[in-house]
Protein backbone atom coordinates (compact mmCIF):
# COMPACT_ATOMS: atom_id res chain seq x y z
CA UNK A 1 0.00 0.00 0.00
CA UNK A 2 0.73 3.87 0.05
CA UNK A 3 3.86 4.55 2.46
CA UNK A 4 4.35 8.12 3.66
CA UNK A 5 7.92 8.64 5.72
CA UNK A 6 8.52 11.04 7.77
CA UNK A 7 11.65 11.75 9.40
CA UNK A 8 12.85 11.87 12.01
CA UNK A 9 11.90 9.53 14.09
CA UNK A 10 12.67 11.00 17.57
CA UNK A 11 14.92 14.23 17.93
CA UNK A 12 15.89 15.90 21.60
CA UNK A 13 16.59 19.60 21.27
CA UNK A 14 17.29 22.25 23.49
CA UNK A 15 14.80 24.41 23.94
CA UNK A 16 14.97 27.85 22.57
CA UNK A 17 16.35 25.93 18.72
CA UNK A 18 14.55 25.32 16.28
CA UNK A 19 13.79 21.28 14.30
CA UNK A 20 12.38 20.58 11.17
CA UNK A 21 10.30 17.19 10.66
CA UNK A 22 9.89 16.22 7.11
CA UNK A 23 7.38 14.26 5.84
CA UNK A 24 7.54 12.47 2.31
CA UNK A 25 4.86 10.84 0.48
CA UNK A 26 7.16 7.99 -1.28
CA UNK A 27 4.67 5.99 -4.01
CA UNK A 28 1.82 8.64 -4.60
CA UNK A 29 1.54 12.51 -5.24
CA UNK A 30 0.17 14.48 -2.46
CA UNK A 31 -1.24 17.84 -3.24
CA UNK A 32 -2.42 18.01 0.74
CA UNK A 33 -0.57 17.17 3.48
CA UNK A 34 -1.57 17.53 7.25
CA UNK A 35 0.17 17.87 10.38
CA UNK A 36 -1.22 17.08 13.70
CA UNK A 37 0.04 16.91 17.26
CA UNK A 38 -0.95 13.67 19.89
CA UNK A 39 0.04 14.55 23.52
CA UNK A 40 -0.23 11.46 25.81
CA UNK A 41 -3.10 9.33 25.56
CA UNK A 42 -4.97 12.13 23.82
CA UNK A 43 -5.98 11.98 20.52
CA UNK A 44 -4.74 13.44 17.42
CA UNK A 45 -4.91 17.47 16.95
CA UNK A 46 -4.96 18.99 13.38
CA UNK A 47 -2.52 21.93 13.61
CA UNK A 48 -2.53 22.41 9.81
CA UNK A 49 -3.50 21.78 5.89
CA UNK A 50 -0.26 22.23 3.64
CA UNK A 51 -1.25 22.30 0.61
CA UNK A 52 1.47 21.98 -2.42
CA UNK A 53 2.57 25.28 -4.25
CA UNK A 54 0.85 27.40 -1.62
CA UNK A 55 0.43 28.22 1.99
CA UNK A 56 -0.58 26.30 4.97
CA UNK A 57 -4.05 26.67 6.57
CA UNK A 58 -3.39 26.08 10.05
CA UNK A 59 -6.20 25.50 12.99
CA UNK A 60 -7.29 27.93 15.25
CA UNK A 61 -5.19 28.58 18.14
CA UNK A 62 -1.55 27.27 16.50
CA UNK A 63 0.56 29.65 15.97
CA UNK A 64 1.73 29.61 12.12
CA UNK A 65 4.86 31.95 12.94
CA UNK A 66 6.12 28.92 15.35
CA UNK A 67 4.81 26.06 13.12
CA UNK A 68 6.25 27.03 10.21
CA UNK A 69 5.04 24.45 7.14
CA UNK A 70 6.17 24.08 3.51
CA UNK A 71 4.93 21.93 0.66
CA UNK A 72 7.40 22.69 -2.03
CA UNK A 73 6.60 19.70 -4.17
CA UNK A 74 4.14 16.57 -4.62
CA UNK A 75 5.94 14.41 -2.60
CA UNK A 76 7.29 16.93 0.16
CA UNK A 77 6.09 18.84 3.39
CA UNK A 78 7.68 19.95 6.37
CA UNK A 79 7.40 21.19 9.41
CA UNK A 80 9.72 23.53 11.60
CA UNK A 81 9.21 24.18 15.28
CA UNK A 82 10.78 27.19 15.93
CA UNK A 83 12.28 28.49 18.89
CA UNK A 84 10.83 25.19 20.57
CA UNK A 85 9.89 25.17 24.27
CA UNK A 86 9.48 22.28 26.55
CA UNK A 87 5.59 22.64 26.33
CA UNK A 88 6.41 21.42 22.72
CA UNK A 89 7.29 17.92 22.75
CA UNK A 90 5.06 15.51 22.07
CA UNK A 91 4.12 13.31 19.23
CA UNK A 92 3.63 15.37 15.64
CA UNK A 93 2.05 12.93 12.86
CA UNK A 94 1.84 13.81 9.46
CA UNK A 95 -0.84 12.42 6.98
CA UNK A 96 -1.33 12.67 3.48
CA UNK A 97 -3.73 12.36 0.72
CA UNK A 98 -3.88 10.03 -2.33
CA UNK A 99 -5.94 11.78 -4.41
CA UNK A 100 -5.66 9.55 -7.09
CA UNK A 101 -5.92 6.19 -4.84
CA UNK A 102 -9.87 7.43 -3.81
CA UNK A 103 -8.91 10.04 -1.73
CA UNK A 104 -7.44 7.48 1.38
CA UNK A 105 -5.22 9.57 3.74
CA UNK A 106 -2.32 7.73 4.92
CA UNK A 107 -0.20 8.32 7.62
CA UNK A 108 3.52 8.98 8.54
CA UNK A 109 5.38 6.70 11.79
CA UNK A 110 5.58 10.43 13.42
CA UNK A 111 8.35 11.60 15.02
CA UNK A 112 8.88 12.12 18.46
CA UNK A 113 9.97 15.49 19.60
CA UNK A 114 11.47 16.15 22.91
CA UNK A 115 12.67 19.76 23.88
CA UNK A 116 14.77 20.16 27.25
CA UNK B 1 -20.95 18.17 20.64
CA UNK B 2 -18.47 16.45 19.22
CA UNK B 3 -18.17 16.31 15.94
CA UNK B 4 -17.27 12.59 16.33
CA UNK B 5 -17.71 10.44 18.78
CA UNK B 6 -16.56 7.48 20.03
CA UNK B 7 -17.00 5.64 23.89
CA UNK B 8 -13.23 5.95 25.34
CA UNK B 9 -13.29 2.73 26.88
CA UNK B 10 -11.77 0.60 27.84
CA UNK B 11 -13.37 -2.24 26.49
CA UNK B 12 -12.06 -5.70 26.80
CA UNK B 13 -13.02 -8.65 25.05
CA UNK B 14 -11.66 -12.59 25.23
CA UNK B 15 -9.65 -13.62 23.16
CA UNK B 16 -11.92 -15.27 20.19
CA UNK B 17 -14.71 -13.30 20.69
CA UNK B 18 -16.40 -10.37 18.50
CA UNK B 19 -15.26 -6.77 19.51
CA UNK B 20 -17.41 -3.96 18.76
CA UNK B 21 -16.77 -0.15 18.41
CA UNK B 22 -18.49 2.49 17.74
CA UNK B 23 -18.86 5.64 17.00
CA UNK B 24 -21.58 8.90 15.73
CA UNK B 25 -20.60 11.72 14.01
CA UNK B 26 -22.83 15.29 13.90
CA UNK B 27 -22.76 16.11 9.98
CA UNK B 28 -25.43 14.82 8.11
CA UNK B 29 -23.49 15.59 4.92
CA UNK B 30 -20.27 13.33 5.66
CA UNK B 31 -19.47 11.33 3.63
CA UNK B 32 -16.16 9.52 3.91
CA UNK B 33 -15.66 7.22 7.13
CA UNK B 34 -12.64 5.76 8.20
CA UNK B 35 -11.26 3.06 11.56
CA UNK B 36 -7.89 3.16 12.26
CA UNK B 37 -5.79 1.33 14.51
CA UNK B 38 -2.94 3.11 17.28
CA UNK B 39 -0.46 0.66 19.00
CA UNK B 40 1.01 2.80 22.12
CA UNK B 41 3.52 4.99 20.72
CA UNK B 42 2.61 4.50 17.15
CA UNK B 43 0.94 6.51 14.46
CA UNK B 44 -2.61 5.51 13.11
CA UNK B 45 -2.61 2.80 10.79
CA UNK B 46 -5.55 2.52 8.40
CA UNK B 47 -7.82 -0.20 8.49
CA UNK B 48 -11.04 0.22 6.69
CA UNK B 49 -12.49 2.84 4.38
CA UNK B 50 -16.47 2.90 3.76
CA UNK B 51 -18.72 5.14 1.94
CA UNK B 52 -21.45 3.61 1.79
CA UNK B 53 -24.62 2.26 3.72
CA UNK B 54 -24.21 -1.44 4.50
CA UNK B 55 -21.60 -3.41 5.84
CA UNK B 56 -18.27 -3.75 4.29
CA UNK B 57 -16.09 -6.87 5.19
CA UNK B 58 -12.28 -7.49 5.27
CA UNK B 59 -10.92 -10.04 6.64
CA UNK B 60 -11.87 -10.36 10.41
CA UNK B 61 -12.88 -6.60 9.99
CA UNK B 62 -16.13 -5.21 9.25
CA UNK B 63 -17.31 -1.70 8.98
CA UNK B 64 -20.66 -0.42 9.51
CA UNK B 65 -22.34 2.29 7.92
CA UNK B 66 -26.02 3.48 8.45
CA UNK B 67 -26.13 7.64 7.52
CA UNK B 68 -29.99 7.81 8.35
CA UNK B 69 -28.66 7.14 12.20
CA UNK B 70 -25.36 8.89 11.44
CA UNK B 71 -23.35 5.67 12.93
CA UNK B 72 -20.28 4.10 12.17
CA UNK B 73 -19.21 0.83 14.03
CA UNK B 74 -16.18 -1.75 13.40
CA UNK B 75 -16.59 -5.59 14.11
CA UNK B 76 -13.47 -7.57 14.52
CA UNK B 77 -13.85 -11.15 15.04
CA UNK B 78 -11.82 -14.08 16.54
CA UNK B 79 -10.30 -10.97 18.44
CA UNK B 80 -6.20 -11.73 19.00
CA UNK B 81 -4.17 -9.93 21.92
CA UNK B 82 -2.42 -8.32 18.94
CA UNK B 83 -5.40 -6.43 18.25
CA UNK B 84 -5.25 -4.81 21.58
CA UNK B 85 -4.57 -0.72 20.71
CA UNK B 86 -6.82 2.45 20.07
CA UNK B 87 -9.39 2.43 17.59
CA UNK B 88 -9.75 5.65 16.17
CA UNK B 89 -12.92 6.51 13.95
CA UNK B 90 -11.83 9.77 11.67
CA UNK B 91 -14.71 11.24 9.16
CA UNK B 92 -14.05 13.57 6.80
CA UNK B 93 -16.73 16.47 7.21
CA UNK B 94 -18.02 17.92 4.76
CA UNK B 95 -16.66 21.14 3.85
CA UNK B 96 -13.97 20.90 5.57
CA UNK B 97 -11.43 20.92 2.93
CA UNK B 98 -11.16 17.15 3.05
CA UNK B 99 -9.72 16.70 6.61
CA UNK B 100 -10.16 14.01 8.70
CA UNK B 101 -11.74 14.85 12.20
CA UNK B 102 -10.88 12.23 14.90
CA UNK B 103 -12.95 11.10 17.51
CA UNK B 104 -11.11 10.21 21.08
CA UNK B 105 -10.49 7.46 20.20
CA UNK B 106 -12.07 3.47 22.06
CA UNK B 107 -8.85 1.93 23.99
CA UNK B 108 -9.66 -2.37 23.31
CA UNK B 109 -7.71 -4.76 25.08
CA UNK B 110 -8.23 -8.49 24.05
CA UNK B 111 -7.36 -10.74 27.16
CA UNK B 112 -5.60 -13.85 26.18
Amino acid sequence: GAVVSQHPSWVICKSGTSVKIECRSLDFQATTMFWYRQFPKQSLMLMATSNEGSKATYEQGVEKDKFLINHASLTLSTLTVTSAHPEDSSFYICSARDRVGGNTIYFGEGSWLTVV
Amino acid sequence: QKEVEQNSGPLSVPEGAIASLNCTYSDRGSQSFFWYRQYSGKSPELIMSIYSNGDKEDGRFTAQLNKASQYVSLLIRDSQPSDSATYLCAVIISGSARQLTFGSGTQLTVLP
